[in-house]
């Protein structure tokens, strides 16, 4: 089936140690989002990719870098992962939104739970 | 700024019986979509509403839009264990597209 996929499900790191986290779809989809969650609580947006133009939202801090080699894989970077990053990491896609004034569903993959130690 | 607000936060009650989930704002939304989430997993789309005043059911699920599309309401009756999880609002605004998630509501329903 098609699916957003992320690798690791559960990620372990050391304090101030690089991670990457990763996000593979099959839906095809331009647009790619990666959320922040934290226990029961909304997803927070991060960013997003339309097609290759990264989009920043504007309270994310410079630790958190993406990137997208092509249309099917999506890396989250954390350059010093400080404590309090641990959370859930969401990654998303949705068709083009632009046209259709964001009616398109996204599509999460099951997430990975990122600690610090 | 939290542009949209859902109540309650927290809710716990007992098979069998009906609750309703509220998602207000202050804004116009083109579209409103509700997500579930169970734990250790990420959302699933439930249904989205279009149109004002729209109503959409989903097996024991009643979803609706409000006139102005401001607001829209989640109703469960006769709620089974398997709804417990996070039920989460997000709303899509004409400029731009990206979906703005209320704080979720954290859903358990005991046998």
């Amino acid at each position: 089936d098609a699916m957003v996929i992320q690798n690791p499900r559960y990620q372990v790191t050391q304090f101030g140690k690089p991670v990457t986290l990763s996000c593979s779809q099959t839906l095809n989809h331009n647009v790619m989002y990666w959320y922040q969650q934290k226990s029961s609580q909304a997803p927070k947006l991060l960013f997003h990719y339309y097609d290759k133009d990264f989009n920043n939202e504007a309270d994310t801090p410079d630790n958190f870098q993406s990137r997208r080699p092509n249309t099917s894989f999506c890396f989250l970077d954390i350059r010093s992962p400080g404590l309090g990053d641990a959370a859930m990491y969401l990654c998303a896609t949705s068709r083009d939104f632009r046209g259709a004034f964001g009616n398109q569903p996204q599509h999460f993959g099951d997430g990975t739970r990122l600690s610090i130690l | 700024t939290q542009l949209l607000e859902q109540s309650p936060q927290f809710l716990s009650i007992q098979e069998g019986e009906n609750l309703t989930v509220y998602c207000n704002s202050s804004s116009v939304f083109s579209s409103l979509q509700w997500y579930r989430q169970e734990p250790g997993e990420g959302p699933v789309l439930l249904v989205t509403v279009v149109t004002g005043g729209e109503v959409k059911k989903l097996k024991r699920l009643t979803f609706q839009f409000g006139d102005a599309r401001k607001d829209s309401s989640l109703h469960i009756t006769a709620a089974q264990p398997g709804d417990t999880g996070l039920y989460l609002c997000a709303g899509a605004r004409n400029q731009g597209g990206k979906l703005i998630f209320g704080q979720g509501t954290e859903l358990s329903v005991k046998p």
